[in-house]
């Protein structure tokens, strides 16, 4: 079964466009993130939540909300997609923030902007 | 500010032993990791170190010094599917994983 699983794998929409990743995690851990890897490879957090609180927000643009209905699901929506926005985001899963478990990734959402 | 270097590139043949550096400045240190990335897919967990020292998992050895804000992983008996990127992090105080931009490293016969 896989543990942490995001949809759809590729996403091809035109700039302005407003687009959601879906992810979710069978682990039953605490803390889900949302990671951008851009063409240089760095990952970058974006957002965490632990038990529905937003305890991470990274300095990125207000069109980019998370929404965890639970806390096995934490989805992406982005609104007015720009050209800078294409990148690969990865949705990734630990037991406990604050602790130094490993995170457990998605493979992958790769964002194209036309 | 934060910062986590590693070579861009590395080449190694086959069956030999290889070694990624990683050097680190952070605000704070809860950890290292070193993650695997196949071209493509999802970062695979690979080992953590909180302390000085080798810690040996199989083919691969990470290696911690605190002190020197240095850490290294160690490949041995290469094999063709070891070509990937490897990716450095490090925990900072605020318990947030920072990344390196992780080393391409590539196997030839």
């Amino acid at each position: 079964d896989t543990a942490v699983s995001q949809t759809p794998k590729y996403l091809v929409t035109q700039m302005g466009n407003d687009k959601s990743i879906k992810c979710e995690q069978n682990l039953g851990h605490d803390t889900m993130y949302w990671y951008k890897q851009d063409s240089k490879k760095f990952l970058k957090i974006m957002f965490s939540y632990n038990n529905k609180e937003l305890i991470i927000n990274e300095t990125v643009p207000n069109r980019f909300s998370p929404k965890s209905p639970d806390k096995a699901h934490l989805n992406l929506h982005i609104n007015s997609l720009e050209l800078g926005d294409s990148a690969v985001y990865f949705c990734a899963s630990s037991q406990k923030s604050g602790e130094t478990p490993p995170q457990h990734f998605g493979d992958g959402t790769r964002l194209s902007i036309l | 500010g934060q910062n986590i270097d590693q070579p861009t590139e590395m080449t190694a043949t086959e069956g030999a032993i290889v070694q990624i550096n990683c050097t680190y400045q952070t605000s704070g240190f809860n950890g290292l990791f070193w993650y695997q990335q196949h071209a493509g897919e999802a970062p695979t967990f690979l080992s953590y170190n909180v302390l000085d020292g080798l810690e040996e998992k199989g083919r691969f050895s990470s290696f911690l010094s605190r002190s020197k804000g240095y850490s290294y992983l160690l490949l041995k008996e290469l094999q063709m599917k070891d070509s990937a990127s490897y990716l450095c992090a490090v925990l900072d105080s605020n318990y947030q994983l920072i990344w390196g931009a992780g080393t391409k490293l590539i196997i030839k016969p």
